[in-house]
């Protein structure tokens, strides 16, 4: 069955280091997008991508870098210099149409413990 | 930057009854959407209802859009236990950058059995 696949699901960092949390799909979608979710909040954009190697800053992208070599993944990296990772993350795609006609399809999200 | 408010932001009911939440939003929109998130969980896509339509349906689902007074409504009708779930309101602006969606902060719904 065609879907997003998130990992890992739950990944624990110790401070200082880089980690990077992969995102596949085989929906064939063009766009791709990643998520930061805080307890009790909505969705904050961290960064999106259009079609392969090219991709824009969302609101939330300082800290953050990524990645779109291949149609069907789009890693998202926290690196040391995000100063509160800890955090769910989520990742999401849509087909060609984009936002203006269709629906986000999510993965299952991961989960980042700083310690 | 977060446009869309949903009120209540949390709402337990009996399963049976029925359940509403509001989206309330600021800015002129293409489209507006609703997605459901059971905890701990992804999001999944629940009804799109375009700025010209007034009322959709989706099985137990029946969305409202008023325009006019920039907001939008969530029935869930005889609801289960298995409804419980965190619901969220997103919104695509018919300016600026319309690639990105505009998200609430969510309503709580406890469905108890």
């Amino acid at each position: 069955d065609g879907g997003i696949t998130q990992s890992p699901k739950y990944l624990f960092r110790k401070e200082g280091q880089n980690v990077t949390l992969s995102c596949e799909q085989n929906l064939n979608h063009d766009a791709m997008y990643w998520y930061r979710q805080d307890p009790g909040q909505g969705l904050r954009l961290i960064y999106y991508s259009q079609i392969v190697n090219d991709f824009q800053k969302g609101d939330i992208a300082e800290g953050y870098s990524v990645s779109r070599e291949k149609k069907e993944s789009f890693p998202l990296t926290v690196t040391s210099a995000q100063k509160n990772p800890t955090a769910f993350y989520l990742c999401a795609s849509i087909n060609s149409g984009g936002v203006n006609t269709g629906e986000l399809f999510f993965g299952e999200g991961s989960r980042l413990t700083v310690l | 930057s977060q446009q869309g408010e949903e009120d209540p932001q949390a709402l337990s009911i009996q399963e049976g009854e029925n359940a509403t939440m509001n989206c309330s939003y600021k800015t002129s929109i293409n489209n507006l959407q609703w997605y459901r998130q059971n905890s701990g969980r992804g999001l999944v896509h629940l009804i799109l209802i375009r700025s010209n339509e007034r009322e959709k349906h989706s099985g137990r689902l029946r969305v409202t859009l008023d325009t006019s007074k920039k907001s939008s409504s969530l029935l869930i009708t005889a609801s289960r236990a298995a409804d419980t779930a965190s619901y969220f309101c997103a919104t695509v602006p018919n300016a600026g950058n319309n690639r990105k969606l505009i998200w609430g902060l969510g309503t709580s719904l406890a469905v108890n059995p």
